[in-house]
Order: C-alpha cells, then sequence, then structure tokens
C-alpha cells in the first residue's frame, strides 16, 4: 500500500489479557516509531527503530511493553497483562531516514481495555 | 533536540492567512525543524520541515530567523478543514525520535 497501515484499527480487550498491534511501514522506510495518545492528551512516545541499531526503547512505560520489527519492516508491539489506563490510541509511523525526512502516520489503532 | 514553545491555541478567520509562531531558542547547528498537524480522530499529518532557508511548499510556508531561534509556519489561505493541532519540533540529523510536545490549537472559523 501507499501509506503506513496498522491493524487492527479498533481493539476491545478484557484486562489482564495480551495484545499485539500491527505496523506494516512504507516499503523502504527504515525508521519506524510507536507512540500512544490517551483521550484529549498530547503524543507520547514509546519506541523507535532504525535499520539494525538497536531501538531506542526509552519510551516504554513499563515492562509490560515491548516491540520488534521483523526483517526491518514489519513491528509488532505488544502489551501484557492489559490494564485499563493502556486504553489509548496507538499511533505507528516510518520515514526513509532521520534528519531531514518526514514521518507517515497510520491511522492508528484504538485499544480499549475493559 | 532542542526543546519548542508554542502558544496553546489561536483562532484565524477563514481564507486569512495563519501565522503560527514557535521558538526554539536553544537550537543547534544540525537540528532541523519540523511541524506536523493532528485533525481531529486522526494520525499526525506532515506540513514542512526546514535548517536554515524558507521554505514553502503547496501546504504551507515556513519562516526561520536569521539566528534560527524561531520559526512561523504560514497557512497562506486558511480553511475551516485547517482547523488541526499543530506541532513545531526540532530534531537532529541523527536517529532519535520525534518528540510532540502541546502543540498550538488553530481553529479556523466562517
Amino acid at each position: 500500500g501507499a501509506g503506513v497501515s496498522q491493524s487492527p484499527s479498533n481493539k476491545v480487550t478484557e484486562k489482564g489479557k495480551d495484545v499485539e498491534l500491527r505496523c506494516d511501514p512504507i516499503s523502504g522506510h527504515t525508521a519506524l516509531y510507536w507512540y500512544r495518545q490517551s483521550l484529549g492528551q498530547g503524543l507520547e512516545f514509546l519506541i523507535y527503530f532504525q535499520g539494525n541499531s538497536a531501538p531506542d526503547k526509552s519510551g516504554l512505560p513499563s515492562d509490560r511493553f515491548s516491540a520488534e520489527r521483523t526483517g526491518g519492516s514489519v513491528s509488532t508491539l505488544t502489551i501484557q497483562r492489559t490494564q485499563q489506563e493502556d486504553s489509548a490510541v496507538y499511533l505507528c509511523a516510518s520515514s526513509y531516514r532521520t534528519g531531514g525526512a518526514e514521518a507517515f502516520f497510520g491511522q492508528g489503532t484504538r485499544l480499549t481495555v475493559v | 533536540d532542542a526543546k519548542t514553545t508554542q502558544p496553546p491555541s489561536m483562532d484565524c478567520a477563514e481564507g486569512r492567512a495563519a501565522n503560527l509562531p514557535c521558538n526554539h531558542s536553544t537550537i543547534s547547528g544540525n537540528e532541523y525543524v519540523y511541524w506536523y498537524r493532528q485533525i481531529h480522530s486522526q494520525g499526525p499529518q506532515y506540513i514542512i520541515h526546514g535548517l536554515k532557508n524558507n521554505e514553502t511548499n503547496e501546504m504551507a510556508s515556513l519562516i526561520i530567523t536569521e539566528d534560527r531561534k524561531s520559526s512561523t509556519l504560514i497557512l497562506p489561505h486558511a480553511t475551516l478543514r485547517d482547523t488541526a493541532v499543530y506541532y513545531c519540533i526540532v530534531r537532529g540529523d541523527s536517529w532519535g525520535k520525534l518528540q510532540f510536545g502541546a502543540g498550538t490549537q488553530v481553529v479556523v472559523t466562517p
């Protein structure tokens, strides 16, 4: 596809369950970002991948959150033992490279933990 | 990356130019200025970026002061669809995250 694709678009899960969110970046983009946005709040950085370098995980809020990027393309964000405060829109973005390159965002996955 | 300061909100009349200021007084020589916007319930959208020179594209113009300590995003003819939160971000030319602040909520009124 032409843009960043995220799936599912909506996810409702029970508290305590694990969830996986998927991001398909634009082909050829080496940088991939995950953010989350709680209702009415700003974008909170979670994790950043750039090529084969070690990811910047400085934004992950707890060890229940993890992400991987396989083959330098598709990325999966996993949240274990979900809590109600994890409810948010999770946004993925990709770019060709850092510095002087714009990032393209997907439409996000709306996660609701009940 | 340098921190940015933006007004929390501003109104603009439809058809008029919207001038959105951003202060980045601690910017360093290799850091770019980016502008993104987020329309309600959508993912952020790239608008424009620059390093030293003023830039223009089909969406907007970016004016960067000579000392690079501030910049202005200009939407030349604001429409109702331009109502959004506008983010000014500074980031260096090394790998790293885009750090979004609170942005400016722009409301374009008829």
